[in-house]
């Protein structure tokens, strides 16, 4: 049972816009900034956003997110196939002294 | 280009021991803060640890279900990152990564550890 929730898949058709919720508490999402990472398949993650909604280099603006208390999104806009992938949020949190992750969602491009 | 290797997994039985080895270059190593992180297979990722720069300390920070039993360090003569696993558990079996800086700006492709009888 991962300490951030995240609904563990999404769909969408190419175009469309997705978003992909994170849940967690006053312990970490409450308190610090989110992250997120991309993982497609058979390769190792990278991330895709930081500090709740800051795109590195190289990322495009279709991908944003956001947080809100104890919450936070991604959002994929201009939906494409080479989208597939698994995504995964994290925060630190204080109360395990360490970084925590979300269980993951897979999105899947119809 | 920023680039982490990671070296030295394989089949190991319970209880025994491992040590990974993570080779960065592209960026510079000895000011940043180095992870692990593992993923068992068809799972979710799981943070295993970190060391800070010495810069900052050098310290180390563990998960709780390794603390005790791995052990973190790193060679800036080297540009390269370890992580001592003892008393593996087949639960470790996982494809480890090493990741660079506070936000894991930077992953490698990881090594696939299993622990088995």
């Amino acid at each position: 049972q991962s300490v951030l929730t995240q609904p563990p898949s999404a769909s969408g058709t190419p175009g469309q816009r997705v978003t992909i919720s994170c849940s967690g508490s006053s312990a970490n999402i409450g308190s610090n900034t989110v992250n997120w990472y991309q993982q497609l398949p058979g390769t190792a993650p990278k991330l895709l956003i930081y500090s709740n909604n800051l795109r590195p280099s190289g990322v495009p603006d279709r991908f944003s997110g956001s947080k809100s208390g104890t919450s936070a999104s991604l959002a994929i806009s201009g939906l494409q196939s080479d989208d597939e992938a698994d995504y995964y949020c994290a925060a630190w949190d204080n109360s395990l002294n360490g970084p925590v992750f979300g269980g993951g969602t897979k999105l899947t491009v119809l | 280009e920023v680039q982490l290797v990671e070296t030295g997994g394989g089949l190991v039985k319970p209880g025994g021991s491992l040590r990974l080895s993570c080779a960065a270059s592209g960026f510079s190593f000895s000011d940043a803060w180095m992870s692990w992180v593992r993923q068992a297979p068809g799972k979710g990722l799981e943070w295993v640890g970190r060391i800070k720069s010495k810069t900052d300390g050098g310290t180390t920070d563990y998960a709780a279900p390794v603390k005790g039993r791995f052990s973190i360090s790193r060679d800036d003569s080297k540009n390269t990152l370890y992580l001592q696993m003892n008393s593996l558990k087949t639960e470790d079996t996982a494809i480890y990564y090493c990741a660079a800086r506070g936000s894991f700006d930077y992953w490698g492709r990881g090594t696939l550890v299993t622990v088995s009888s």
